[in-house]
């Protein structure tokens, strides 16, 4: 079976900074995902991308760049990294278009900006 | 707008009892939602438990069914007897098989489940 690593598993970032989390997936999956999930709050969409090249903002683009240039990954930078946040991101991957499809995930980059 | 909201955890049970987890949804801009429960065992990565796609059809999976109440807009999971592996976080999600960005999920809720 197939699997999306993501790296790094834990992040400790300054204040400023960018900091980039990656993605990999071996599914062949044409679509891929970015969430963040906040403590006591659902997952939302950050970017997706429906193939290589290919960058589609969601509700919570703002403050954060995105980067698909093979089909296997996807990665995700945060712009400037703000004090105190604290949140786990979430890669996912679908072989077809929309929620419909069934969605693998990773297991999660944690982030803490000290 | 669009939303999902669910029991609020955590929820404690013994084992071979029953369970419910509450879900329902807001779906005021999608035509035709698609509803599903995802979890997260421990240690592990999120992935999906069941999905409906049709309106009065139940989904079911591992033990667990849920049934998607157009009328009451609710897509409760339900099980008859846990067992303590199935102790995991379960996220209800809203989505939509015509866009990507209306894929809205519920804040999670924390299960254990005592032997």
């Amino acid at each position: 079976g197939g699997i999306i690593t993501q790296t790094p598993k834990f992040l400790i970032g300054q204040e400023g900074q960018k900091l980039t989390l990656k993605c990999q997936q071996n599914f062949n999956h044409d679509t891929m995902y970015w969430y963040r999930q906040d403590s006591g709050k659902g997952l939302r969409l950050i970017y997706y991308s429906i193939t290589e090249n290919d960058l589609q903002k969601g509700d919570l683009s703002e403050g954060y760049d995105a980067s698909r240039e093979k089909k296997s990954s996807f990665s995700l930078t945060v712009t400037s990294a703000q004090k105190n946040e604290m949140a786990v991101f979430l890669c996912a991957s679908s072989i077809g278009q929309g929620a419909n499809s069934d969605y693998t995930f990773g297991s999660g980059t944690r982030l803490l900006v000290i | 707008g669009d939303s999902v909201t669910q029991t609020e955890g955590p929820v404690t049970v013994s084992e071979s009892e029953s369970l419910i987890i509450n879900c329902t949804y807001s779906a005021t801009s999608i035509a035709y939602p698609n509803l599903f429960w995802y979890v997260r065992y421990p240690g592990e990565g999120l992935q999906l438990l069941l999905k409906v796609i049709t309106a009065g059809q139940k989904g079911s999976s591992r033990g667990f069914e849920a049934t998607y109440n157009k009328e009451t807009t609710s897509f409760h999971l339900q099980k008859a007897s846990v067992q303590e592996s199935d102790s995991a976080v379960y996220y209800c999600a809203l989505g939509s098989n015509t866009g990507y960005q209306n894929f809205y999920f519920g804040k999670g809720t924390s299960l254990t489940v005592i032997p």
